[in-house]
């Protein structure tokens, strides 16, 4: 099983500044990374697939990148509604995993 | 518009059978490509994929819970069904349902709000 891992546990940020959200996988996963934002009481939403393609309707401050094991989530200029928790998936191997996630909080 | 629903009981006993249904909408389950999932989560943590059924009814489980799983499709009636026996309260969790509409790639793109279920005597 493919185990990923996410850094930091927690990021601090001001509204209208950069965040930079980090996810590892124990193995090389190619691209086949997803991005997903899940904010209190809803479900996860599909930010980001194919490690850098943004899903529909997602805007162009949210951004991705990497191969192999080491991926990068960048929100160019954080939005409140920004604030929430991210989670990456891996869907190169089975079984499926997805990291422990990333609280983005205000700071 | 795609749309996927959770029902199911809210509470069920340490080793009974859970069954979850999730109904959905816009989409079928005939074409090629398409799959439906289950995820969990745990109150505070983090997501857990369980199973995936592909529109051809080739089925996919987690290895930590495969002989506790079972997911089926009717398509006639746009529905799919999650079994998972001998519950127990680490089994506490919101379960979710989710379309999986691109041809080549495992994610999911739309997902239903997610059903609580408490595990507990």
């Amino acid at each position: 099983e493919i185990v990923m891992t996410q850094s930091p546990a927690t990021l601090s940020v001001s509204p209208g500044e950069r965040a930079t959200l980090s996810c590892r996988a124990s193995q090389s996963v190619s691209s086949n990374l997803a991005w997903y934002q899940q904010k209190p009481g809803q479900a996860p939403r599909l930010l980001i697939y194919g490690a850098s393609t943004r899903a529909t309707g997602i805007p162009a401050r949210f951004s991705g990148s990497g191969s192999g094991t080491e991926f990068t989530l960048t929100i160019s200029s954080l939005q409140s509604e920004d604030f929430a928790v991210y989670y990456c998936q891996q869907y190169n191997n089975w079984p499926l995993t997805f990291g422990p996630g990333t609280k983005v909080d205000i700071k | 518009q795609i749309t996927l629903k959770e029902s199911g009981p809210t509470l069920v006993k340490p080793t009974q059978t859970l069954t979850l249904t999730c109904t959905f909408s816009g989409f079928s389950l005939s074409t090629s490509g398409v799959g439906v999932g289950w995820i969990r989560q745990p109150p505070g943590k983090a997501l857990e994929w369980l199973a995936l059924i592909y529109w051809d009814d080739d089925k996919r489980y987690s290895p930590s819970l495969k002989s506790r799983l079972t997911i089926t499709k009717d398509t006639s009636k746009n529905q799919v069904v999650l079994t998972m026996t001998n519950m127990d309260p680490v089994d506490t969790a919101t379960y979710y349902c989710a379309h999986k509409g691109n041809p080549w790639e495992v994610h999911f793109d739309y997902w239903g709000q997610g059903t609580l279920v408490t595990v507990s005597s």
